[in-house]
């Protein structure tokens, strides 16, 4: 399966500011997907990063807050913008490594986010 | 209602045990179904794929049932390594993306 590296793994951060979290792959894929696990809570999909077009955004997230880059097959951005301390969270890349339909995923060790 | 429900336990067990968990999900569209597990901090990794006939893999044994739509996972003779959260996917019929159950935490006890 693929190997991905995320990074930073924590920042503690200002409100107002923003961050920007790295995910490489190592191998080309077609989709990156990023998701947010809020503390004690399950994982919930941001936005599916493709590469050569815009991301695409799941109800309740929006490009100007989570502006996402994939300028080639194996890395992307995420950034999340004018933090508050509802945006301390674990954010994850993942991509997928089945074959087929049989879209399993493989995650990224994630992105522990604090904001004060 | 979510979309895919779990019972969040926590299930408190002795080592040996056999403990079975189930999720319901909403979408009687949805075509693939997994469980992930999640140790404390880390990252989920695939557990097992869940086929209409259902699949083991060692003490571990996945059932669907669409016809109630929910899905079961079984692990017999627990270890302390079992000690973990267990998520259910769920793919969402006419998209790539998962959605992901919120969780059943599992404590094997010694």
């Amino acid at each position: 399966s693929a190997v991905i590296s995320q990074k930073p793994s924590r920042d503690i951060c200002q409100r107002g500011t923003s961050l920007t979290i790295q995910c490489q792959v190592d191998s080309q894929v077609t989709m990156m997907f990023w998701y947010r696990q809020q503390p004690g809570q399950s994982l919930t999909l941001i936005a599916t990063a493709n590469q050569g077009s815009e991301a695409t955004y799941e109800s309740g997230f929006v490009i100007d807050k989570f502006p996402i880059s994939r300028p080639n097959l194996t890395f992307s951005t995420l950034t999340v913008s004018n933090m508050s301390p509802e945006d301390s969270s674990i954010y994850l890349c993942s991509v997928e490594t089945g074959s087929g339909g049989a879209n399993v995923l493989t995650f990224g060790a994630g992105s522990r986010l604090t904001v004060l | 209602r979510k979309e895919v429900e779990q019972d969040p336990g926590p299930f408190n067990v002795p080592e040996g045990a056999t403990v079975a968990f189930n999720c319901t999900y909403s979408n009687s569209a949805s075509q693939s179904f997994f469980w992930y597990r999640q140790d404390c901090r880390k990252e989920p990794k695939l557990l097992m794929s869940v086929y209409s006939s259902g699949n083991e893999d060692g003490r571990f044994t996945a059932q669907l049932n669409r016809a109630s739509q929910y899905i079961s996972l079984l692990i017999r003779d627990s270890k302390l390594s079992d000690s973990a959260t267990y998520l259910c996917v769920v793919n969402s019929a006419g998209r790539r993306a998962l959605t992901f159950g919120s969780g059943t935490r599992l404590q094997v006890q010694p």
